[in-house]
């Protein structure tokens, strides 16, 4: 177990609907990032927050968007869903920004979103 | 900017036998280095990390990474596989510059009985 917790688990929606992942860091990291993983394209980065702040920003959609909140969990606003966003969100988190030396990243198990 | 290369994306050994999963590397920082293991259905979780001290790294279940700044490799070894092996290796480097994990394609790994 990681520490890192996400929620839902598995979420099956229609296209075109919105859907809120969230995710609660390990307990003292600040840091949280966001990765899509999927068949066709591997595991990407989508984005990353620290202490609330938009750290980093990687391949994510205009109809994706997220945010950190004052207690450190995040969330990961995904809208006018296609079948082609099918994959399983990662979120992971550390102690600080990423990138430094050493700075471990932490996944937490991903939540699987089926598009139907 | 950072990158890395992970050599082979589908690796097959025989129970007992040894596992090499290659990984190079480029970096303008000195680099930290990373192996991940993912079985099926997920997450990613550490083997190891290199961050400046020994060049050879230990990590949990018997795996190691030696770190070679001359061939700019991070190449992750066992002496010898198990079947619980049997899964997706991912080589990392972080990028000190841009704050960015820099992920391989991925090692699928296959332990035959």
């Amino acid at each position: 177990d990681s520490g890192v917790t996400q929620t839902p688990k598995h979420l099956i929606t229609a296209t075109g609907q919105r859907v809120t992942l969230r995710c609660s860091p390990r307990s003292g990291d600040l840091s949280v990032y966001w990765y899509q993983q999927s068949l066709d394209q591997g595991l990407q980065f989508l984005i990353q927050y620290y202490n609330g702040e938009e750290r980093a920003k990687g391949n994510i959609l205009e109809r994706f968007s997220a945010q950190q909140f004052p207690d450190l969990h995040s969330e990961l606003n995904l809208s006018s869903l296609e079948l082609g966003d099918s994959a399983l969100y990662f979120c992971a988190s550390s102690v600080i920004s990423g990138g430094l030396a050493g700075n471990t990243i932490y996944f937490g198990e991903g939540s699987w979103l089926t598009v139907v | 900017a950072q990158s890395v290369t992970q050599l082979d994306s589908h690796v097959s050994v025989s129970e007992g036998t040894p596992v090499l999963l290659r990984c190079n590397y480029s970096s303008s920082y000195s680099p930290s280095l990373f192996w991940y293991v993912q079985h099926p259905n997920k997450g990613l979780q550490l083997l190891l990390k290199y961050t400046s001290a020994a060049t050879l790294v230990k990590g949990i279940n018997g795996f190691e990474a030696e770190f070679k700044k001359s061939e700019t490799s991070f190449h992750l070894t066992k002496p010898s596989a198990h079947m619980s092996d049997a899964a997706e290796y991912f080589c990392v480097v972080s990028d000190q510059g841009t704050y960015k994990y820099i992920f391989g394609t991925g090692t699928r790994l296959k332990v035959l009985a």
